[in-house]
């Protein structure tokens, strides 16, 4: 099987501006995590995605949005962009009642200048 | 708040065998995992626990204390390759989706 895809793995935007990430999980996966990475902060959880409903999500604010697509393909926006919000943002997916073991994808690679 | 432990960095010698700990609190624990992750990549599975014990895969083997809230990953015969960061990661119930993660340890394996 594939593994999870994510597109764009890189991206330069600058403060105030909009972003929107891409993620396409392991054929059969109906769950996606999203996580931001930072040096400083380590993998922190965003929210995760089930059948198209959010079933979960991490102490972020409202400016980053999810949402999952009925093929299970999730987009995460984030809206006014800062400085610190640069960081590696992955996706992983896990089949929901199997082992739930988390499978990552490439990441995304954002810088906010 | 659910922090979970772990050291920030640790160096060994090639062939020899590293001991990474983690401890996390136990309220609500309902399994651990430990990824690795190489410089610039994605992190990938090596294992998981929610009994006490340990499991063995190859030279990698992890071990659960649940009532301890401790876990630690031990790598045998060290290679170069494993040279990378070890999280170690916390399910708190609910979905599995939500894994609180350590900050990683970097492992550095020397000749």
């Amino acid at each position: 099987k594939a593994g999870v895809t994510q597109t764009p793995r890189y991206l330069i935007k600058t403060r105030g501006q909009q972003v929107t990430l891409s993620c396409s999980p392991i054929s059969g996966h109906r769950s996606v995590s999203w996580y931001q990475q930072t040096p400083g902060q380590g993998l922190q959880f965003l929210f995760e995605y089930f059948s198209e409903t959010q079933r979960n999500k991490g102490n972020f604010p409202g400016r980053f949005s999810g949402r999952q697509f009925s093929n299970s393909r999730s987009e995460m926006n984030v809206s006014t962009l800062e400085l610190g919000d640069s960081a590696l943002y992955l996706c992983a997916s896990f089949e929901t009642g199997g082992s739930d073991t988390q499978y990552f994808g490439p990441g995304t690679r954002l810088t906010v200048l | 708040g659910q922090n979970i432990d772990q050291p920030t960095e640790m160096t060994a010698t090639e062939g020899a065998i590293v001991q990474i700990n983690c401890t996390y609190q136990t309220s609500g624990f309902n399994g651990l995992f430990w990824y690795q992750q190489h410089a610039g990549e994605a992190p990938t599975f090596l294992s998981y626990n929610v009994l006490d014990g340990l499991e063995e895969k190859g030279r990698f083997s992890s071990f659960l204390s649940r009532s301890k809230g401790y876990s630690y990953l031990l790598l045998k015969e060290l290679q170069m390759k494993d040279s990378a960061s070890y999280l170690c990661a916390v399910n708190y119930g609910g979905s599995q989706g939500n894994l609180i993660f350590g900050k990683g340890t970097k492992l550095s394996v020397k000749p």
